[in-house]
């Protein structure tokens, strides 16, 4: 099944630092997601990005994509201890005449007070 | 709305007993998820289905998983019997379409089989 990989696996930063994380996929999509998990909760959308689009913003966040490395990237500017979480993207998988979101193994971001 | 809603939080059962999760889907959702998140594994998807009818089911791990949904606002999810590999955290998902369309996760089922 289509399925991104998130890198790095852990992130560890100071508040006010930005994050990165990079998710890369396999093959061609119309779109990719991003999702943040909180510990012991659900996951919660946070941006989603067309293949035509090659960034996309939303508050502190920052979505790039580039097709032709099928890759992306998000990056949340001046992290707070509330961005502490895991962060996953998705990516579709054609089931059943659908394509459904399949997600990577997230990265675990740490911000540290 | 009160959002993606799931029963029972925690569940702490002895090896070889049924376990039955139960999810409400938020209201006007035509689709609905059921996955599996591990360590090892990491997020799963076990079924999914439309309008009250399973789609793909290719991703429940064997006959022991069965999962239902007699109408438009619930769905249950039965391992029996259950066994310590089942351990984990289940989550139940709803959407309005797919493709483009965000998932609404519920809060999570955490099964612990001994």
């Amino acid at each position: 099944s289509q399925q991104g990989e998130e890198d790095p696996q852990a992130l560890s930063i100071q508040e006010g630092e930005n994050a990165t994380m990079n998710c890369s996929y396999k093959t061609s999509i119309n779109n990719l997601q991003w999702y943040r998990q909180n510990s012991g909760r659900g996951l919660v959308h946070l941006i989603l990005i067309r293949s035509n689009e090659r960034e996309k913003h939303s508050g502190r966040l920052r979505v790039t994509l580039d097709t032709s490395k099928k890759s992306s990237s998000l990056l949340i500017t001046a992290s707070r201890a509330a961005d502490t979480a895991s962060y996953f993207c998705a990516t579709p998988y054609a089931s059943g005449g659908s394509y459904i979101p399949t997600f990577g193994r997230g990265t675990s971001l740490i911000v540290h007070p | 709305d009160a959002g993606v809603i799931q029963s029972p939080r925690h569940e702490v059962t002895e090896m070889g007993q049924e376990v039955t999760l139960r999810c409400k889907p938020i209201s006007g959702h035509d689709y609905l998820f059921w996955y599996r998140q591990t360590m090892m594994r990491g997020l799963e998807l076990l079924i999914y289905f439309n309008n009250n009818v399973p789609i793909d089911d290719s991703g429940m791990p064997e006959d022991r998983f069965s999962a239902k949904m007699p109408n438009a606002s619930f769905s249950t999810l039965k391992i029996q019997p259950s066994e310590p590999r089942d351990s984990a955290v289940y989550f139940c998902a709803s959407s309005q379409g797919t493709g483009q369309n965000e998932q609404f996760f519920g809060p999570g089922t955490r099964l612990t089989v001994l």
